[in-house]
């Protein structure tokens, strides 16, 4: 597609639920990124794909969050048991990776709020 | 490791003053750097980035000189506009491809 595509860009759900945060990529970005930003915050990263490659998850802050992406596309991070701490926004991009001059600039989604009551 | 530094918001300032926002890195090799806004109610974009010592990157107005002897990437606009108001993230990339990002500094332009 034209950009980075998130859903739901709104979520509330009750403390204890699972979620699921969706992105759609730009078309031919082999890399794709989540970051979490809680008001007034800065950027979380979360979580990094890089084509075939093993993800890098060294930025998810429990085993409640998980993520994947299937078929180099489309990711999901999924998390459980939501806690009030979890409240934030989630925004997704994506980028080309290597050389030319539009390697590594990120394309941002809109973000998924969630708020966890 | 790597980091990115900038200077703490909010910054306040009257319509086309001149504008500085400070940022700083600590990294190894020959990083990318990145300038990247948030407007409000909309998502992160890239404003203007520089790859090598002594690039200028320029968008709307805004420049940022990568210098490497002083580690610095700082933002800068000679005359703002109330509709620069905004989120300003300082970003690097460094030879593992990671993305490190600054805490962000919000600029808040007074008519």
């Amino acid at each position: 597609g034209a950009g980075v595509s998130q859903s739901p860009s709104n979520k509330v759900t009750e403390k204890g639920k699972d979620v699921e945060l969706r992105c759609d990529p730009i078309s031919g970005h082999t890399a794709l990124y989540w970051y979490r930003q809680s008001l007034g915050q800065g950027l979380e990263f979360l979580i990094y794909f890089q084509g075939n490659s093993a993800p890098d998850k060294s930025g998810l802050p429990s085993d409640r969050f998980s993520a994947e992406r299937t078929g180099g596309s489309v990711s999901t991070l999924t998390i459980q048991r939501t806690q009030q701490e979890d409240s934030a926004v989630y925004l997704c991009a994506s980028s080309l990776v290597g050389g030319g001059s539009g390697a590594n600039v990120l394309t941002f989604g809109a973000g998924s709020r969630l708020t966890v009551l | 490791g790597d980091s990115v530094t900038q200077m703490e918001g909010p910054v306040t300032l009257s319509e086309e003053a001149f504008l500085t926002i400070n940022c700083t890195y600590t990294a190894t090799g020959y990083p990318s750097l990145f300038w990247y806004v948030q407007y409000p109610g909309e998502g992160l974009q890239l404003l203007l980035k520089a790859t090598k010592a002594d690039d200028k990157g320029s968008n709307k107005g805004f420049e940022a000189t990568y210098r490497k002897e002083t580690t610095s990437f700082h933002l800068e606009k000679g005359s703002v506009q109330v509709s620069d108001s905004a989120v300003y993230f300082c970003a690097l990339r460094n030879s593992n491809y990671q993305l490190i990002w600054g805490a962000g500094t919000k600029l808040i332009i007074k008519p």
